[in-house]
């Protein structure tokens, strides 16, 4: 079975444009979560998508959202972006919310 | 905040018993022991997780004390790739997101 796959692996912008990264959860899973790791503030949980509907959200600025689409497969945005987004940002998907969630490679963003 | 208290570093020669220790003092009745861990720059990889009785699967062995305030990680024999950070993640069964401390770095060298 394809594990989580996330779109691109590795991304460069300038402070002041947006990004959209995106995942494809593993197969049957209907909910997808995003993290944010960076040197200093380690792994912090940004959302959580269930059935296309946000069901939790971390303590990040409103320039951070998401959307989950019908087949599961999620996008995050970051508008605006500050030298601070420069980081590891992680997608991790599972069946239901009591079940484990499995983690995609991430995409490196490096904000210039 | 994370609800776990691990050491930041551990060493173990290659072929050895790595034995990563967890405190989770104030875990619930419902709350689940989670590891993870994460090789340099790749996602977090599932490693194990459990409630009260000991696990086993083919990574390694999940120990958990009878009062469940503090578990044992065991990779049996291990190898320079299990050179990572390891997480212990305590969370209950519908919580959304899990909460990453520092971890544990495990050093293991030839």
């Amino acid at each position: 079975k394809a594990g989580v796959t996330q779109t691109p692996r590795y991304l460069i912008k300038t402070r002041g444009q947006q990004v959209t990264l995106s995942c494809s959860p593993i197969s049957g899973h209907r909910s997808v979560s995003w993290y944010q790791q960076t040197p200093g503030q380690g792994l912090q949980f940004l959302f959580e998508y269930f059935s296309e509907t946000q069901r939790n959200k971390g303590n990040f600025p409103g320039r951070f959202s998401g959307r989950q689409f019908s087949n599961s497969r999620s996008e995050m945005n970051v508008s605006t972006l500050e030298l601070g987004d420069s980081a590891l940002y992680l997608c991790a998907s599972r069946r239901g919310r009591a079940d484990t969630q499995y983690f995609g490679p991430g995409t490196r963003l490096t904000v210039l | 905040d994370a609800k776990t208290t691990q050491p930041p570093s551990m060493d173990c020669a290659e072929g050895r018993a790595a034995n990563l220790p967890c405190n989770h003092s104030t875990i619930s009745g419902n709350e689940y022991v989670y590891w993870y861990r994460q090789i340099h720059s790749q996602g977090p990889q599932y490693i194990i997780h459990g409630l009260k009785n000991n696990e086993t699967n083919e990574m390694a062995s999940l120990i958990i004390t009878e009062d469940r305030k503090s578990s044992t990680l065991i990779l049996p024999h291990a190898t320079l790739r299990d050179t990572a950070v390891y997480y212990c993640i305590v969370r209950g069964g519908s919580q959304g997101n899990l909460i990453f401390g520092k971890g544990t770095k495990l050093s293991v060298k030839p």
